[in-house]
């Protein structure tokens, strides 16, 4: 059965520094989708970003952007320039690729904590 | 905002009523998802409609949860005869181009 791992429970960054957040996660599939999504108190989880694990090159959003890396099965969400409004439960995500019924798996949540 | 929406986005309840929630997918949403989570953990897959049909059920979904998706647009979830173990969160999503989008969610508290 796949796995999603995030081992940081909580995490604090200084405003306008960088923080990354560490995922791993366990398949035997060659396809899949990887997803970083964050759910401020009490309001909806939204999608941060997404990455494809047939692409090399990682995926960028603005502020966010990931590590993966593939052999390893971890996959990294790097924040830059930390604002306030950052701070919430960040949940990292996998699903395989195929098309039929494919629920997300997620990990426990790191929780993000921005100082001002 | 993702387009989804939840009713209630609060229930409290008493052990042993039942309980119904909606989902409101966009129309464009042709498979529906809906997960709990449960306090400190991420959310845990339910069931799962394709358009209107139920396709797969987890574990988790005892005989006392009941999901519908008439003419694949809008879902309910219906809990029956609630126990304490019920409170959670109630999440929905709609899939489009392969990613997932969450409701608000329906906070059910069983006391």
């Amino acid at each position: 059965a796949q796995t999603v791992t995030q081992s940081q429970p909580e995490m604090s960054v200084q405003e306008a520094e960088t923080v990354t957040l560490s995922c791993t996660y366990d398949t035997s599939e060659s396809d899949y989708y990887l997803f970083w999504y964050k759910q401020p108190p009490s309001r909806q989880m939204i999608l941060v970003i997404r990455q494809e694990a047939y692409k090399q090159q990682n995926a960028t959003e603005n502020r966010f952007s990931v590590n993966f890396q593939k052999a390893a099965k971890s996959f990294s969400l790097k924040i830059s320039d930390s604002q306030l409004g950052d701070a919430a439960m960040y949940f990292c995500a996998y699903r395989p690729w195929n098309s039929g019924n494919t629920p997300l798996v997620f990990g426990k949540g790191t929780r993000l904590s921005v100082i001002a | 905002d993702t387009g989804v929406s939840q009713d209630p986005r609060h229930k409290i309840t008493k052990r042993g009523q039942n309980v119904t929630f909606r989902c409101d997918p966009i129309s464009e949403h042709n498979r529906l998802y809906w997960y709990r989570q449960t306090l400190g953990q991420g959310p845990e897959f339910l069931t799962y409609f394709q358009n209107e049909a139920q396709l797969e059920k987890s574990r988790l979904l005892s005989d006392r949860f009941s999901a519908e998706r008439p003419k694949g647009s809008f879902s309910t979830l219906e809990i029956q005869r609630t126990e304490q173990g019920d409170s959670a969160m109630y999440l929905c999503a709609g899939t489009r181009q392969e990613t997932q989008y969450f409701g608000p969610g329906t906070r059910l508290l069983v006391l």
